[in-house]
């Protein structure tokens, strides 16, 4: 299974664009990158997710390098309730998820 | 459109004896998922369905933990004789395509907070 690399925490100013890297270097030509978050006490929630070009949607948009080594999730103008981790996952055959320990994103006023 | 309905959402129990989990997927999606997860981890898949037939149950410990779904709809996990370390959150998640489906995206439930006494 393709393997994840996470920054453990970061800080955000509330207001401020949240941009969240994560390293995938052994990701293969069809395998997508999914971006989950997991407030405390409710199960993971989708973001987004992508193959090789860029995405947006309402919550936040996806960048992903040519190479398709490395990506980053940005969340244009974080809010408190932003706060939470932030699981990157690369898409393995047959479904499956594999969750590292992700990236506990705090948010500040 | 109503999203994964998981219950109960807390049980206490004490080692040996036994629980069950249900979970209702979102209508019309074909796979469904297990996760246990552990404080301070990320989630880890225990078991996948697509309907009624287990597509992947490597990391199910099948000496104490069961699962089905019968008619490919709604699913129970059950676990018997419980033990200390299976205190965690199980989270059942649905996604409407197939196995083969590179892009299909999962939807998780609330999860079932486990403390085991």
């Amino acid at each position: 299974d393709a393997k994840t690399t996470q920054p453990p925490s970061m800080d955000c100013a509330e207001g401020r664009a949240a941009n969240l890297p994560c390293n995938h270097s052994t990701i293969s030509g069809n395998e997508y990158v999914y971006w989950y978050r997991q407030i405390h006490s409710q199960g993971p929630q989708y973001i987004i997710h992508g193959l090789k070009n860029n995405e947006t949607n309402e919550m936040a948009s996806l960048i992903i390098t040519e190479d398709r080594k490395s990506s980053t999730l940005i969340l244009p103008h974080a809010t408190l309730r932003d706060t939470a981790v932030y699981y990157c996952i690369v898409r393995v055959y047959g479904n499956k998820l594999v969750f590292g320990a992700g990236t506990i994103l705090r948010v500040k006023s | 459109e109503a999203g994964v309905a998981q219950s109960p959402r807390y049980k206490i129990i004490e080692k040996r004896q036994s629980v069950a989990f249900w979970c209702n997927p979102i209508s019309g999606h074909a796979t469904l998922y297990w996760y246990q997860q552990i404080l301070g981890q990320g989630p880890k898949l225990l078991i996948q369905f697509q309907n009624n037939g287990v597509v992947d149950d490597s990391q199910l410990p099948k000496d104490r933990f069961s699962a089905e779904r019968l008619k490919g709809v709604d699913s129970t996990l059950k676990i018997q004789p419980a033990k200390l370390e299976d205190s965690a959150v199980y989270l059942c998640a649905s996604s409407l395509g197939m196995v083969r489906d590179f892009g299909d995206t999962q939807y998780f439930g609330p999860g079932t907070r486990l403390t085991v006494l």
